[in-house]
Formats: C-alpha cells, sequence, structure tokens
C-alpha cells in the first residue's frame, strides 16, 4: 500500500503553461505539506495544510496555489510556468502530537522548457 | 531562527568502511531531531529520530545520538554498503508543523 501517492512522476511542459500536480495520503494524517527540492538538493516548505485549512505559507509566487479537496489530498496547481519552476516536488503528511515526523511522497520532476 | 549544518558531500566511501556525517543544529527550546535518507529517484523515508537529549535512534545499523551540550546530532554506520548510496537529510522539528532541513550529504559507496 502507498502511503503518500503523486501524480505525475514526470512532467515536462513549456515556459507559460499550467499544471497541476496531485497528491493523496492514505494514512489518516490530519497535516499535508509541498516542498520544492533544486537541483543542489536543497528542501524547502511552500505550504502546509492542516484539516484542509492552510497553515503555513512561505515566500512563493502567486503563480502557484495549493488546493485541498478533502484532508487526504493536497494538489498544487501552478500558472504561467517559468524556467526556474524546474525542480523536483515533494508532498508530505503527518500527524501532529506524533513527535512530528513527516512521511514523503514519491517526488515530482517538473521540467520546464 | 532554527537552522541545521550538515557536512557537505560528497562522501565517497569503500565497502564496509566507518561512516560518520557531522550535524549541529541551532533552535531555542526542545527539539526533536531526525535524519532522513533519499535514495536515487526517491523520495524522503525516515531513517531515524530523537525526541530528546541523550536519545540514541538507530536502524539498519545506523545510529545518532542527540547530544544538548555540543548540539549535534551525527549520524554513524560501522560498516556501510553500497547499498547505502544515498542523499541524507539531518532536520530538526522544534514542536511545530515545520521541518528545518539541512544542507544534504551525498554518500557514495564503492564496491
Amino acid at each position: 500500500d502507498t502511503a503518500v501517492s503523486q501524480t505525475p512522476k514526470y512532467l515536462v511542459t513549456q515556459m507559460g503553461n499550467d499544471k497541476s500536480i496531485k497528491c493523496e495520503q492514505n494514512l489518516g494524517h490530519d497535516t499535508m505539506y509541498w516542498y520544492k527540492q533544486d537541483s543542489k538538493k536543497f528542501l524547502k516548505i511552500m505550504f502546509s495544510y492542516n484539516n484542509k485549512e492552510l497553515i503555513i505559507n512561505e515566500t512563493v509566487p502567486n503563480r502557484f496555489s495549493p488546493k485541498s479537496p478533502d484532508k487526504a489530498h493536497l494538489n498544487l496547481h501552478i500558472n504561467s510556468l517559468e524556467l526556474g519552476d524546474s525542480a523536483v516536488y515533494f508532498c508530505a503528511s503527518s500527524q501532529p502530537g506524533h513527535s512530528y515526523e513527516q512521511y514523503f511522497g514519491p517526488g515530482t520532476r517538473l521540467t520546464v522548457t | 531562527g532554527d537552522s541545521v549544518t550538515q557536512m557537505e558531500g560528497p562522501v565517497t566511501l569503500s565497502e564496509e568502511a566507518f561512516l560518520t556525517i557531522n550535524c549541529t543544529y541551532t533552535a531555542t527550546g526542545y527539539p526533536s531531531l531526525f535524519w532522513y535518507v533519499q535514495y536515487p529517484g526517491e523520495g524522503l523515508q525516515l531513517l531515524l529520530k530523537a525526541t530528546k537529549a541523550d536519545d540514541k535512534g538507530s536502524n539498519k545499523g545506523f545510529e545518532a545520538t542527540y547530544r544538548k551540550e555540543t548540539t549535534s546530532f551525527h549520524l554513524e554506520k560501522g560498516s556501510v554498503q553500497v547499498s547505502d548510496s544515498a542523499v541524507y537529510f539531518c532536520v530538526l522539528n522544534n514542536a511545530g508543523n515545520m521541518l528545518t532541513f539541512g544542507g544534504g550529504t551525498r554518500l557514495m559507496v564503492k564496491p
């Protein structure tokens, strides 16, 4: 059973396009996250949702819009893609109180050409 | 704010060598500390954790001890294998939803 899943695994698109990445967790966790990992493997949190409500919104361009239809899903929509958006995007989930360890999805490699 | 500093890689070792990856942190209060591992092409997996001072986390032959006096959480393994080749992240959580990541250390183990 996959705990945290993301689709697609790879996404190649042109500048200016709009794309979405989907994330689902079957762990029953209340909190979900989106991270961006750059080419040097540095990880930066983008957003966090707790039970469908936004609780962390780091300095991210407003071209990025997370959407949580229910607490098991957190999707990431990106408008007007730019070359600098090329990265690996990871979804994660956690349950507050469980020493805050997070469970990560396999990642989505986005390439903007 | 909180921060985590870990040694830059890559670290290249021969199989069965001893591994140490240094990690130090800066934080107020009493954070929990983690090591996550990222194998090629995969997401991050929790390797081990320690939630209070002097705790030792261990898993798959890896160990790390939470040292509050030196604000460190160094990762060690007595005998590495080729399959241990990955990127290792030292991570801190200070009683909230945000994790603070170190920059990652790439380990390459040669046969």
